[in-house]
Parts: C-alpha cells; sequence; structure tokens
C-alpha cells in the first residue's frame, strides 16, 4: 500500500506566486528523489537527498530533508508557466532497489 | 543521454488477450522498473529486475509477470488483460547503484476494452 503521502494534490497559483509540496512517511527513508513530470511527458529526474536536515538549490527550487527523515518538501520561488507540471517524491525505505512513488502535486500557474 | 524505449505509444487488447509490453535501455543499466500510473494515486511499482533473470514484486504484481532474458530489455506480460488494467504503463532504468536515478521511456497507454 501506500507509504508515503504527498501534499497537497492540487496547486493553482498565480504566476509569481511561491509553491511548496510536502512528502510525509510514517517509517524512516533512506534517501528521497524528487521527479517533475510535465503534460504528457513522463517523470524526469530532479535531485535527490541522503542526509539529515539535507537542503538543495536549484535556481529557484529549494529541496529539504527532515531532520528525522521522514519527510521532505520541495519549494518553488516566484513560480513560472514553465513550472507547469505533476512534481513526484521517490522513496526507498530499506536500502532497497524498489524506489516508491507519492501520488504527486499538480502545479498549475496562472499567466 | 539514457534512452529509455518502450515498443507502443497506445495500445488496444481485448479483455482476455495475452499482451506484451516491451522496453529496451541503451545504457547498459542493471536496474529496470515497470510502473502503472493512475490519477489520483501516482506511480506504483508493479515489478523491478536488478539483474538479468532477476526479478521482484512491487507493490501491485497481481495480474502481471515480467521477464528479462538479457539486460537491456525488460518485458511486463498481462497474461490475460482485463479492464481494470487499463493504464498507463512506465518503464524506466537506472544504475546498480542504490539510490541512482530512474530513466523513464516515454510509457504506454494501454485501453482494455
Amino acid at each position: 500500500g501506500q507509504q508515503v503521502m504527498q501534499i497537497p494534490q492540487y496547486q493553482h497559483v498565480q504566476e509569481g506566486e511561491d509553491f511548496t509540496t510536502y512528502c510525509n512517511s510514517s517509517t524512516t527513508l533512506s534517501n528521497i528523489q524528487w521527479y517533475k513530470q510535465r503534460p504528457g511527458g513522463h517523470p524526469v529526474f530532479l535531485i535527490q537527498l541522503v542526509k539529515s536536515g539535507e537542503v538543495k538549490k536549484q535556481k529557484r527550487l529549494t529541496f529539504q530533508f527532515g531532520e528525522a527523515k521522514k519527510n521532505s518538501s520541495l519549494h518553488i520561488t516566484a513560480t513560472q508557466t514553465t513550472d507547469v507540471g505533476t512534481y513526484f517524491c521517490a522513496v526507498s525505505m530499506d536500502s532497497s532497489y524498489k524506489l516508491i512513488f507519492g501520488s504527486g502535486t499538480r502545479l498549475l500557474v496562472r499567466p | 543521454d539514457v534512452k529509455v524505449t518502450q515498443s507502443s505509444r497506445y495500445l488496444v487488447k481485448r479483455t482476455g488477450e495475452k499482451v506484451f509490453l516491451e522496453c529496451v535501455q541503451d545504457m547498459d543499466h542493471e536496474n529496470m522498473f515497470w510502473y502503472r500510473q493512475d490519477p489520483g494515486l501516482g506511480l506504483r511499482l508493479i515489478y523491478f529486475s536488478y539483474d538479468v533473470k532477476m526479478k521482484e514484486k512491487g507493490d501491485i504484481p497481481e495480474g502481471y509477470s515480467v521477464s528479462r532474458e538479457k539486460k537491456e530489455r525488460f518485458s511486463l506480460i498481462l497474461e490475460s488483460a482485463s479492464t481494470n488494467q487499463t493504464s498507463m504503463y512506465l518503464c524506466a532504468s537506472s544504475l546498480g547503484d542504490l539510490g541512482s536515478p530512474l530513466h523513464f521511456g516515454n510509457g504506454t497507454r494501454l485501453t482494455v476494452t
């Protein structure tokens, strides 16, 4: 069953507003990855977080891994129409190759 | 650049048919995966393989089987297709290191009527 919760399911923002999606697990995670899927496309890898409390940035995107390694967030500053898509977190729990995806957050941006 | 190729973009099959979905990757990746994607449910892992002839069940293996006879090819088999298997099927591959990112194919949209 679902082992990772991702919220919100949808977010509709005005261009220039910020956006955040959250990924939560009841168990400690080995690592967490984030993917973006454009409409009609396939998921594309964005980043991986491994260490407790880790923060990584990619231009306007900030990724954070919780201290307890049970949650993570992706924050986009000043959204643009090119940010439209569905953002997924993906986790592995016990040093396994098995990667479990969250249900995704669909971001819509009004120009 | 990694290329993961799925044999069909769209497929329509009848209930009870045996269906083969093929996936080929060209980067000598050890791991290969099959997911299905449904609205509101995200990507759910069906099966994965970490080596030739090796396979492990994912979260929803019922009604599916897989075959990995060669390193570059991972096939998903629906022994007797049913309407609840109508979905988008995504194949992915990754290097053998734990936590290696997944590279996805473009997907096969399967409709079972």
